[in-house]
């Protein structure tokens, strides 16, 4: 596997269930972030962890728990969600430093809640 | 809080063409970077061009190069030569000098017609 990975690909969940997104990075980088992306509004940065430790929570709502045991993977464990959930969410890497540097984007997780 | 606006929700081109696609800002910093990102359909964001705001010579990658404008607060990408590939989201992104956020705006969906 190259680049930046994510799975499952796809998931329908109900309000109740609990679930988890899998991210992992195989570019040797030490910050990865989570965004949502819905339809019509902009890309919403979630989470940002460097060398494995949390540096922004942008406000989002504790029914989403992210955790990054390294700096090669990022989880994002789901819980009693709503149906305004439902949005692409988007990993990406990049090494830390410099604004400069390139964030490389996953594939995404479609989620859909019912 | 700085916010990135992209006026154009659509834009289309004809193959072998050249398209402009609109991008302003608000910041009040004096130091930053602004991206374009590619997202295309079912495939994953990568980033077309960068810019750092110190350097007033304008980014060029191939076929893409950026109208930077500082003080109007524009970030615009031309697109010459348009070929099918090019069909996709394209994202106006701004990144603070300090701080890992990156800043998103909605979007502008091309098309490319042969």
């Amino acid at each position: 596997e190259t680049g930046v990975t994510q799975t499952p690909r796809h998931l329908v969940m109900g309000m109740t269930n609990k679930k988890s997104l899998k991210c992992e990075q195989h570019l040797g980088h030490n910050a990865m972030y989570w965004y949502k992306q819905s339809a019509k509004k902009p890309l919403e940065l979630m989470f940002v962890y460097n060398f494995k430790e949390q540096t922004e929570n942008n406000s989002v709502p504790s029914r989403f728990s992210p955790e990054c045991p390294n700096s090669s993977h990022l989880f994002l464990h789901l819980h009693t969600l709503q149906p305004e959930d439902s949005a692409l969410y988007l990993c990406a890497s990049s090494l830390a430093g410099p604004s400069y540097n390139e964030q490389f984007f996953g594939p995404g997780t479609r989620l859909t809640v019912l | 809080a700085q916010t990135v606006t992209q006026s154009q929700p659509e834009m289309s081109v004809q193959e072998a063409e050249t398209v402009t696609l609109s991008c302003t800002y608000d910041t009040s910093e004096s130091d930053y970077y602004l991206f374009w990102y590619k997202q295309p359909p079912s495939r994953q964001m990568i980033l077309v061009i960068r810019q750092e705001a110190y350097k007033q010579q304008n980014a060029t990658e191939n076929r893409f190069s950026v109208n930077f404008q500082k003080a109007a607060k524009s970030f615009s990408l031309k697109i010459s030569d348009s070929q099918l590939g090019d069909a996709a989201m394209y994202f106006c992104a701004y990144r603070s000098a300090v701080g890992d956020k990156l800043i998103f705006g909605t979007g502008t969906r091309l098309q490319v017609f042969p």
